[in-house]
C-alpha cells in the first residue's frame, strides 16, 4: 500500500520568508514517481514537479526547490522569498510506474498562507 | 498542449436528481481517465479509473451504481451521480492520461481538469 504523509496542515508566513513543506511517503515499489501540486482557491490543480525514484538530484525552478531523500523517504518542497500569490493548498503525491500501481495517492495537503 | 476540460464547472441540483459531469481531453487521446472527489478542506480521493471501451474500475467503498462512469471515446469520459443527495456535494476532478505521449507529455502523466463543484440541496 502507498501512503503519503504531510504532517503540517497549515502554515502562515510573512511575504519574503522562506518556507519548507514536508512530505514523507511509504511504498513497497522499487520504482515510483513523486509529485507536488498546487491548488489555489479556484480549485484547479497545478502541476509543479514530478521526480522518479532513481533520480535523487535536487531540483530548483525559480523560487521553488525540491529535496528528495530516498534514505528518509522524504520529498520536501521549499519556496524561497514567498509571495502572496503562493497562498494555496499544496499536495504531495505518489504513484507507481505502471498498471494499478500508477494510481496517484495524495497526501492531505498543506494550506499555505502568505501575508503581505 | 495536454488540456483537460470539465463541464459543468459548477452545478446545483435538488436532492434525488441525477447529474452528469463531462471530462474531455482537448488535444490528446486518453485511454485512461481518473475521477477524484474532494470534500472541503480534504485531500483528493480516487473514486474510479475509467478505461475507454471497458468498464470502470472503482475504488473500495465507491458505489458503482451511484456513480456511473462511461468512457465511450478516447477524448470523453462522463461521471453521472445518480439520485444525488446532500452528502454527495463535493468537488469532482477528473484527470486524463495521454495514450500517445510525446514531446512535452511524459508517459503515465496525468493531466487534471479544472473540477466541477456539485451542490445538492
Amino acid at each position: 500500500a502507498q501512503k503519503v504523509t504531510q504532517a503540517q496542515t497549515e502554515i502562515s508566513v510573512v511575504e519574503k520568508e522562506d518556507v519548507t513543506l514536508d512530505c514523507v511517503y511509504e511504498t513497497r515499489d522499487t520504482t515510483y514517481y513523486l509529485f507536488w501540486y498546487k491548488q489555489p482557491p479556484s480549485g484547479e490543480l497545478v502541476f509543479l514537479i514530478r521526480r522518479n525514484s532513481f533520480d535523487e538530484q535536487n531540483e530548483i525552478s525559480g523560487r521553488y526547490s525540491w529535496n528528495f531523500q530516498k534514505s528518509t523517504s522524504s520529498f520536501n518542497f521549499t519556496i524561497t522569498a514567498s509571495q502572496v500569490v503562493d497562498s494555496a493548498v499544496y499536495f504531495c503525491a505518489l504513484s507507481g510506474f505502471t498498471g494499478a500501481n500508477s494510481k496517484l495517492t495524495f497526501g492531505k495537503g498543506i494550506t499555505l498562507s502568505v501575508r503581505p | 498542449g495536454a488540456v483537460v476540460s470539465q463541464h459543468p464547472s459548477r452545478v446545483i441540483c435538488k436532492s434525488g436528481t441525477s447529474v452528469k459531469i463531462e471530462c474531455r481531453s482537448l488535444d490528446f487521446q486518453a485511454t485512461t481517465m481518473f475521477w477524484y472527489r474532494q470534500f472541503p478542506k480534504q485531500s483528493l480521493m480516487l473514486m474510479a479509473t475509467s478505461n475507454e471501451g471497458s468498464k470502470a474500475t472503482y475504488e473500495q467503498g465507491v458505489e458503482k451504481d451511484k456513480f456511473l462512469i462511461n468512457h465511450a471515446s478516447l477524448t470523453l469520459s462522463t461521471l453521472t451521480v445518480t439520485s444525488a443527495h446532500p452528502e454527495d456535494s463535493s468537488f469532482y476532478i477528473c484527470s486524463a492520461r495521454d495514450a500517445l505521449p510525446s514531446g512535452s507529455s511524459r508517459p503515465d502523466e496525468q493531466f487534471f481538469g479544472p473540477g466541477t463543484r456539485l451542490t445538492v440541496l
